[in-house]
């Protein structure tokens, strides 16, 4: 089974709204990653979780908090966002956070800000 | 840092053959990647490159050249499904972080 699960497909919310994206993998990976896409573009990584523990922010503003429960499961706290972060937020997982390890990516949830 | 260059765009007949170009300068490589995204999809794994030469996967093949800093993702007998973007992606020496580049949208025509 090589499946990451994202909810929810889609997610319209307003600049005040607090909301969740949620990302789930049995693969026994220890490795998991949040992705921001935007159209026509490649992803941009956001997160890195390697053994629960977060491992790289590459400098993503506070608005976006992640958290990873355990290690099947991975979070996106959204708060305060900005109609420009409308986006397809992909979660992706490993084998490990090694450098050739292959990333399995989930279908995404795409978010609209209104 | 990373610089990843592939060609915007690309068309190709049903039934041909099609050779994705990706060119990387980079500060750290441990491997090169490519993936297949069709349009508001998830990117798929496609191949892994880490040593010099071809690796051959049915009908997609990729190649990588350390010291040019090249690879090449080929596609054979080409489907109308194969149409879609392919991202070439390189693993540098942070541990988790592989660069992407821009994607190459081909279009295959019957």
């Amino acid at each position: 089974d090589t499946e990451v699960t994202q909810t929810p497909k889609h997610l319209v919310m307003g600049m005040t709204n607090k909301k969740s994206l949620k990302c789930e993998q049995h693969m026994g990976h220890r490795a998991m990653y949040w992705y921001k896409q935007k159209a026509k573009k490649p992803p941009e990584l956001m997160f890195v979780y390697s053994y629960e523990k977060l491992s790289i922010n590459e400098s993503v503003p506070s608005r976006f908090s992640p958290e990873c429960p355990n290690s099947s499961l991975l979070n996106l706290h959204l708060h305060a966002l900005q109609p420009e972060d409308s986006a397809l937020y992909l979660c992706a997982s490993s084998r490990t956070s090694g450098e050739a390890d292959t990333q399995y990516f989930g279908p995404g949830t795409r978010l609209t800000v209104l | 840092g990373q610089n990843i260059d592939q060609p915007t765009e690309m068309t190709a007949t049903e039934g041909a053959i099609v050779q994705i170009n990706c060119t990387y300068q980079t500060s750290g490589f441990n491997g090169l990647f490519w993936y297949q995204q069709h349009a508001g999809e998830a990117p798929t794994f496609l191949s892994y490159n880490v040593l010099d030469g071809l690796e051959e996967k049915g009908r997609f093949s990729s190649f990588l050249s350390r010291s040019k800093g090249y690879s090449y993702l080929l596609l054979k007998e080409l489907q109308m499904k194969d149409s879609a973007s392919y991202l070439c992606a390189v693993s540098g020496t942070n541990a988790g972080k592989s660069t992407f580049g821009d994607g190459t949208t081909l279009t295959v025509k019957p």
